[in-house]
């Protein structure tokens, strides 16, 4: 079974704080995803990466930065955090070729005042 | 850019009635899935449907694609309470990189 884990289920953090939220799979995927859920909106997609150090925009990526030093790590970063970045957010893996499910992390709830 | 727009956004039934949710794309999909996000859990696959007007099932759930593959549909027959979560539809390219629905919330009263 492919498990995803995300470092914290909920995380408290302050405006402007920089905030390293940590994804790490278990299933040598290559691709792995960062997406935002937020209620009515559905799952936006952050960022995303094909490969170790390669890293494309998803629809959402301002005030967002990514970090895939290993394959199975993938990093979103919040470089000055605000409070309209309250969300939850979910990882997700796939193993390479197309039309392949998507592996969920349990998300981290994430506040920000 | 290219959407997926679900409806309805919530839906609450009796237990044993059927339930339905909708999915259309602003352009043509290479596939489409399911998934199934229970409450505080996270999403779920379900299925994955690739050719123009396929049907799928799954016990009480019959999904659907559209001939036009721009929409599809997943219907629950005789609903239960195990039933109850958010159900996403997500159309896909051939990059692995999926576009999700809004979700729709189904509420199942016993």
């Amino acid at each position: 079974d492919v498990k995803v884990t995300q470092s914290s289920r909920y995380l408290v953090k302050r405006t402007g704080e920089k905030v390293f939220l940590e994804c790490v799979q278990d299933m040598d995927h290559e691709n792995m995803f960062w997406y935002r859920q937020d209620p009515g909106l559905g799952l936006r997609l952050i960022y995303f990466s094909y490969d170790v150090k390669m890293k494309e925009k998803g629809d959402i990526p301002e005030g967002y930065s990514v970090s895939r030093e290993k394959k199975e790590r993938f990093s979103l970063i919040l470089e000055s955090a605000s409070t309209n970045q309250t969300s939850m957010y979910l990882c997700a893996s796939i193993s390479l070729g197309a039309a392949q499910p998507q592996h969920f992390g349990d998300g981290t709830r994430l506040s920000i005042l | 850019g290219q959407q997926v727009m679900q409806i309805p956004q919530y839906q609450h039934v009796q237990e044993g009635e059927d339930f339905t949710t909708y999915c259309n794309s602003s352009t043509t999909l290479s596939n489409i899935q399911w998934y199934k996000q229970r409450p505080g859990g996270h999403p779920v696959f379900l299925i994955q449907l690739v050719k123009s007007g396929e049907v799928k099932k799954q016990k009480r759930l019959t999904f659907q694609f559209g001939e036009a593959k721009k929409n599809s549909s997943l219907h629950i027959t005789a609903t239960q309470t195990t039933d109850v979560g958010t159900y996403f539809c997500a159309g896909g390219g051939n990059t692995g990189k999926l576009i999700f629905g809004q979700g729709t919330t189904l509420q199942v009263k016993p």
